[in-house]
């Protein structure tokens, strides 16, 4: 299994343009989910997903869309580049069990950076 | 809600000393604890978890938690650190399923950088 994928490792863009972070796993998990990670902040939950067609926010969504159409892919698509965007991204991916906690799988992140 | 706090940002420390980072939580309800690992440039790797049942964790690279219920607290721990534990550490709670809408989702403290020195 190649667990959690992320493409691309890492990007440049300029302010306003848009592009799409691609997310992939090959777990069956029902659940995945997208984190930034900032210096000093932790990671902050941008939007998730408990199964394909259904996607909801999390603590920082506003500039992000997501989409799920299968249960493998979960692209985060940025519209309009803003510096404030730069930030490393991580995919992860879950279970989604009817009870109890599940063990989150991440990938190895895309750099992005907004100039 | 739920929140969590990594008192430490940085913790420097000799190679083969023992190591204590500490994590306190806050929730109204029962929560599920985790400890992550992330080392330079890669994703975060489970490291341990505690459910529900013994208060001592074990979990992979010798590291151990103890869960405190009356003290809010999950601290790591590890009896004698080597050079390749230099890493960033992150504590993260996830309430209860169906709790106040909640999905599960993590919640992750800001991350405490061990730094491991010869």
């Amino acid at each position: 299994n190649a667990g959690v994928t992320q493409t691309p490792k890492f990007q440049v863009l300029k302010t306003g343009q848009s592009m799409t972070l691609q997310c992939a796993q090959d777990m069956n998990h029902e659940y995945m989910s997208w984190y930034r990670q900032d210096p000093g902040m932790g990671l902050r939950l941008i939007h998730y997903s408990v199964g394909a067609g259904i996607t909801d926010q999390g603590e920082v969504p506003n500039g992000y869309n997501v989409s799920r159409s299968t249960t493998e892919d979960f692209p985060l698509r940025l519209l309009s580049a803003a510096p404030s965007q730069t930030s490393v991204y991580f995919c992860a991916s879950s279970y989604f069990g009817t009870s109890g906690p599940r063990e989150q799988f991440f990938g190895p992140g895309t750099r992005l950076t907004v100039l | 809600a739920q929140s969590v706090t990594q008192l430490d940002s940085q913790v420097p420390v000799f190679e083969e000393a023992p190591v204590e980072l500490r994590c306190n939580y806050s929730s109204s309800v029962s929560v599920y604890l985790f400890w992550y690992v992330q080392y330079p440039n890669q994703g975060l790797q489970l490291l341990l978890k505690y459910l529900s049942g013994s208060t001592l964790v074990k979990g992979i690279n010798g590291f151990e938690a103890e869960f405190n219920k009356s003290q809010t607290s999950f601290h790591l721990r590890k009896p004698s650190v080597h050079i390749s534990d230099t890493a960033e550490y992150f504590c993260a709670v996830s309430p209860p399923l169906n709790y106040g809408g909640s999905q599960g989702n993590l919640i992750f403290g800001k991350g405490t950088k061990l730094s491991v020195k010869p």
